[in-house]
């Protein structure tokens, strides 16, 4: 079975400094590792995956993460964060094994608060 | 391009009724997928379409299913509402099952 962990329930940063929200996964093969977006009231926005290849993943709207096999950990990143960036973020497995198409596994989001 | 939409955006039923949600995926997409994002559970895979056919569906009795047609758009019915149903329902679409997941804006179905 594949399990994502988001530790954090809110995370709160100044505009201007460098967020990190953090996320884990566990799964039986290889991990397809993915970063969304909720505003209020919206559906997911997609932010950025990880398939294969180089650990360190750029997105949209200057996002990036970090694919640490060792560590099972996705942590998404940003250098300078704005307030516009506060939101609900989630990320999300999906198992090389299962077969289940684009079946994803949720974390439990992490609320991101960014203030002046 | 149009993005995946979902129809009506809200939709109050009552205990016991049948609900129906819509969904379009984007052109050139197979796959649909229904998650169900309520408060306090997250969000919970529900079901998964491609070529017509059930593919996977999620820990969610019978009385939620769906069907997708031949122009790959999607229906989820749920029967029996219960009070519980009470969620946003989202539905996604992909074109590969390793390309991402584009999700439509919801629908809020509350059951009273």
């Amino acid at each position: 079975a594949q399990s994502v962990a988001q530790p954090e329930d809110q995370v709160n940063v100044a505009e201007g400094n460098p967020l990190t929200v953090k996320c884990t996964y566990s799964v039986s093969g290889n991990p397809y590792l993915f970063w969304y977006v909720q505003y209020p009231n919206r559906g997911l926005q997609f932010l950025l995956k990880y398939i294969t290849g180089d650990n360190l993943v750029k997105g949209s709207y200057g996002f990036e993460a970090e694919f640490n096999k060792s560590q099972t950990s996705f942590h998404l990143k940003k250098p300078s964060a704005l307030v516009s960036d506060s939101a609900l973020y989630f990320c999300a497995v999906r198992d090389s094994f299962t077969g289940g198409g684009n079946k994803l596994t949720f974390g439990t989001g992490t609320q991101l608060k960014v203030e002046l | 391009e149009a993005g995946v939409t979902q129809s009506p955006t809200h939709l109050i039923k009552t205990r016991g009724q049948q609900a129906t949600l819509r969904c379009s995926p984007i052109s050139g997409h197979t796959s649909v997928y229904w998650y169900q994002q309520a408060l306090g559970l997250g969000l919970q895979f529900l079901l998964w379409y491609d070529e017509g056919e059930e593919r996977n569906r999620g820990n969610f009795p019978p009385r939620f299913s769906g069907r997708q047609f031949p122009n790959y758009s999607s229906e989820l019915n749920v029967n029996a509402l219960e009070l519980e149903d009470s969620a946003l329902y989202l539905c996604a679409s992909s074109w590969t099952e390793l390309g991402e997941a584009f999700f439509g804006q919801g629908t809020r179905l509350t059951v009273v």
